[in-house]
């Protein structure tokens, strides 16, 4: 079945350091790929995808690549902000599947 | 363009009780899925509702159901509750695409379930 792999967390980074979440997938045919973020109390807001390989997401300074021959979309941000303190999660979607296969998702603290 | 609203926002019951969770599609979109996310388990798939049709069902057991009204809008029930049934119980709604395809799902603020 589909599944989806994260890197463990939780992260912690200081204010403007470099960020990276590994996500890897397992899926039949070709899945289309979230990631999206979820603040605390709050419910989850999509925060960037992709839908065929090779294609780049991008928001918010979040950006992540759709790398097919290594079932990868790792999520990047040059400079991270306090206010990015959240759990991030990587979601695919694959075939005609309508509901979305989630990562375990990784809790990112960033300090001041 | 008014978000996913899902009522109520928390919700306390004791255990054998049942619960009726409120969802509203934003407008539009007449695909509505729940979710169910625990510490333990995550962010898991109950069930996609589209045109007052189950079209997809997960994992869960039959004390978890469903429905969903002509204006889109859905329900969740779940009876005969359990200590395990705590958890934040999230909606999703996403436009129909061709060929039977749904669009991108955007998700509500949840209902916080606790069973005491």
């Amino acid at each position: 079945g589909d599944s989806v792999t994260q890197m463990e967390g939780p992260v912690t980074l200081s204010e403007e350091a470099f960020l990276t979440i590994n996500c890897t997938y397992t899926a039949t045919g070709y899945p289309s790929l979230f990631w999206y973020v979820q603040y605390p109390g709050e419910g989850l807001q999509l925060l960037l995808k992709a839908t065929k390989a090779d294609d780049k997401g991008s928001n918010k300074g979040f950006e992540a690549t759709y790398r097919k021959e290594t079932t990868s979309f790792h999520l990047e941000k040059g400079s991270v902000q306090v206010s990015d303190s959240a759990v991030y999660f990587c979601a695919l979607r694959s075939g005609s599947a309508r509901q979305l296969t989630f990562g375990s998702g990784t809790q990112l603290t960033v300090l001041p | 363009k008014a978000g996913v609203t899902q009522t109520p926002r928390y919700l306390i019951k004791t255990r054998g009780q049942q619960v009726t969770l409120s969802c509203s599609p934003i407008s539009g979109h007449r695909s509505v899925s729940w979710y169910q996310q625990t510490p333990g388990q995550g962010l898991q798939f109950l069930f996609e509702y589209f045109s007052e049709t189950q079209r997809n069902k997960g994992n869960f057991p039959g004390r978890f159901s469903g429905r969903q009204f002509s204006n889109s809008r859905s329900e969740m029930n779940v009876s005969t509750l359990e200590l395990g049934d705590s958890a934040l119980y999230l909606c999703a709604s996403s436009r129909q695409l061709a060929g039977g395809l749904t669009d991108t799902q955007y998700f509500g603020p949840g209902t916080r379930l606790t069973v005491l």
